[in-house]
């Protein structure tokens, strides 16, 4: 069975300062790779995703993240965060043998301004 | 407008009382997914269903119900809600392919049981 873990329950920033949010998962086989972000109020949006190629993965709002198969990490960051990104951010996990996919517990995120 | 539509949005409800939650795609996608996101735990899968008339358990399904008769909707449905049942539920849909099957998410159903 595949899990996804992610390190930090909350974070709490200023702006401008860089975010990166950790993304750990368990799985043998080969898996797409995606980040959700979920503002106050409103539902899932999809930031960035990883199926194949360059594992350096640029999405919207000047978010990118990284993925490391060896670590079976899928780190997710922005340089330069803006109070606008504070939101819920969750990475998921989906078998490249199926649709399923398999979330991490999420990250609240708290930009001060 | 391709979407993912959930109603109602918000529902406050009883124990014991039956209710269910629409969920329709006009994607044509043959995957459609339920989910309940609750606090620290992310979003964890109630039931999937493959395309029409084809519907399995996901990680969560006790206490859940669904039907797929026709590719669009994929209504879950509560026989007897609890309060253990009260979270944040959304409805997804995707192609069912092998490899770039991205899921489009609906607004999400925000449900409390009394």
């Amino acid at each position: 069975a595949q899990s996804v873990s992610q390190h930090n329950h909350h974070v709490i920033l200023s702006e401008a300062a860089s975010l990166e949010l950790g993304c750990n998962y368990s799985y043998g086989g080969t898996v797409n790779l995606f980040w959700y972000v979920q503002y106050p109020g409103q539902h899932l949006q999809l930031l960035l995703k990883y199926f194949s190629g360059d594992p350096l993965v640029k999405g919207i709002k000047g978010f990118e993240a990284e993925f490391i198969k060896s670590k079976f990490s899928f780190n997710l960051r922005k340089p330069s965060v803006q109070w606008s990104d504070t939101a819920e951010y969750f990475c998921a996990v989906q078998s490249r043998a199926g649709n399923k996919l398999t979330f991490g517990g999420g990250t609240r995120v708290l930009v001060k301004p | 407008e391709a979407q993912v539509t959930q109603n109602p949005r918000y529902l406050i409800t009883v124990t014991g009382k039956k209710l269910t939650v629409t969920c329709s795609q006009n994607m044509n996608h043959e995957y459609m997914s339920w989910y309940r996101q609750d606090p620290g735990l992310g979003l964890r899968q109630i039931y999937y269903s493959m395309n029409v008339e084809v519907t399995d358990k996901g990680d969560v399904p006790e206490g859940y119900k669904v039907s797929r008769k026709e590719k669009r909707n994929f209504p879950l449905i509560l026989e007897s809600p609890s309060p253990n049942q009260t979270s944040l539920y959304f409805c997804a849909s995707s192609f069912r392919t092998n490899l770039y099957n991205e899921q489009f998410f609906g607004p999400g159903t925000r449900l409390t049981v009394l």
